[in-house]
């Protein structure tokens, strides 16, 4: 049973434009969603996180929206560049706990 | 800056063969994992473990082994290898109470003919 559903599996945006990934879930212990992202030949990395008890969080031009009633949060790349071509990962966890991660958006930005 | 290292970087063997991966980390966590990744990118936890408890994914298959001297070191042995257990094998560190806030290490890739 997938715990963290992740969409689309893959999306090629234009330099630019903004980059939309989409994650759900099920379990209302969870209490923390990160985004790691991971380039090719690399392993993952922490991008941007958030908690329940803000609906938004920005860092520079990647911003996570959350949803806690929709059980929903999504991570918008503004100005997308080439170089944020990557496979991007959610993530969740309960308050103390592991990561359960989605399966990932390869994320593809053309100049 | 690396701080979560793993040996070897590739590994090639035959099915049946038993392999065992190294992984030290300089963070001072004391909570590691192996994670599995499969060519579709898929990222799947196989083992947790920290100072005090072993947590066992329980759709690992018993041939996977974790062992640990220390908090600073996690191994993973594979008994005998499938043609299935070919992936990039990833050893991730973080504190017990931030394990929301892992830091991975490079991985193994391991192909089994």
């Amino acid at each position: 049973q997938q715990q963290v559903r992740q969409s689309p599996q893959s999306l090629t945006v234009w330099e630019g434009e903004t980059a939309i990934l989409n994650c759900s879930y099920e379990d209302s212990t969870f209490d923390y969603f990160p985004w790691y992202h991971q380039f090719p030949g690399e392993s993952p990395a922490l991008l941007i996180a958030i908690r329940p008890v803000s609906n938004k969080k920005e860092d520079g031009r990647f911003t996570i929206f959350f949803n806690k009633r929709e059980k929903k949060f999504s991570l918008h790349i503004a100005d997308s560049q080439p170089g944020d071509s990557a496979t991007y990962f959610c993530a969740a966890s309960p308050v103390v706990g592991q990561l359960t991660f989605g399966r990932g958006t390869r994320l593809q930005v053309y100049a | 800056e690396t701080a979560v290292f793993q040996t070897p970087n590739y590994h090639v063997t035959q099915v049946g063969n038993e392999v065992s991966f190294n992984c030290k980390q300089t963070l001072g966590h004391d909570t590691m994992y192996w994670y599995k990744q499969d060519s579709k990118k898929l990222l799947k936890i196989m083992f947790s473990y920290n100072n005090k408890q072993l947590i066992v994914n329980e759709t690992v298959p018993r041939r996977f082994s974790p062992q640990s001297s220390d908090k600073a070191h996690l191994n993973l042995r594979i008994k005998s290898v499938e043609p299935e257990d070919s992936a990039v094998y990833l050893c991730a560190s973080s504190h017990w109470d931030n394990q929301d806030t892992q830091y991975f290490g490079p991985g193994t890739r391991l192909l089994v003919l």
